[in-house]
């Protein structure tokens, strides 16, 4: 019962801008939306949060639309090691794992 | 890197035997987490806790125990490891400052039931 929709597969060259869509049409006014990646192997990694309001940090910026429906992550200058999968999650409290949009960064 | 060790990393076992895994932190976070990730499934939560000696089941706990009996360490038990057992296992930790859900995760732990 995934809240959100996410593409299975993009690709972006190194250095350009990567936007990964995510879609949560249902979600609740007290709701965040959470972005997670998982390198190859590893543990999922926290990227980002926010409620209405977008948001920027050192890895990624958050975009979030008006109606909250939607919103967008960007890496705003993708390299090899971006290369994961990433997930977009919509909760107040536990994080539920979809099967996330699985970014490939090529040179 | 947030401070989650796992141990073992890796563990062959048999099926009927009994498997425990250990996650052990050095941040004082409240809560702590094991999830479980098999191909084709994003990760899936067993089991957390949010306090010493406080836990509960996540989404597929069946089989599966936990105990905490300090706040640095989560330990999952499998009390009769069986081949659909065979995955990887995440230790997470939270505080829940910020509001929201941010979790830490571990390494993980690679098991194999044959």
């Amino acid at each position: 019962d995934a809240k959100t929709t996410q593409p299975p597969s993009m690709d972006c060259a190194e250095g350009r801008a990567a936007n990964l869509p995510c879609n949560h049409s249902t979600i609740s006014g007290n709701e965040y939306v959470y972005w997670y990646r998982q390198i190859h192997s590893q543990g999922p990694q926290y990227i980002i949060h926010g409620l209405k309001n977008n948001e920027t940090n050192e890895m990624a910026s958050l975009i979030i639309t008006e109606d909250r429906k939607s919103s967008t992550l960007i890496l705003p200058h993708a390299t090899l090691r971006d290369t994961a999968v990433y997930y977009c999650i919509v909760t107040i409290q536990k994080l539920v794992f979809g099967t996330g949009t699985r970014l490939l960064v090529s040179p | 890197d947030a401070g989650i060790t796992q141990s073992p990393r890796h563990k062959v076992t048999e099926t009927g035997t009994p498997v425990t895994l250990r996650c052990h932190q050095t941040e004082n976070h409240r809560y702590m987490y094991w999830y479980r990730q098999d191909p084709g499934h994003g990760l899936r939560l067993i089991h957390y806790s949010y306090g010493v000696k406080d836990t509960d089941k996540g989404e597929v706990s069946d089989g599966y125990s936990v105990s905490r009996s300090k706040t640095e360490d989560f330990l999952l038990t499998l009390e009769s490891a069986t081949s659909s057992q065979t995955s990887v296992y995440f230790c997470a930790i939270s505080d829940l400052a910020g509001g929201g859900e941010t979790q830490y995760f571990g390494p993980g732990t690679r098991l194999l039931v044959l």
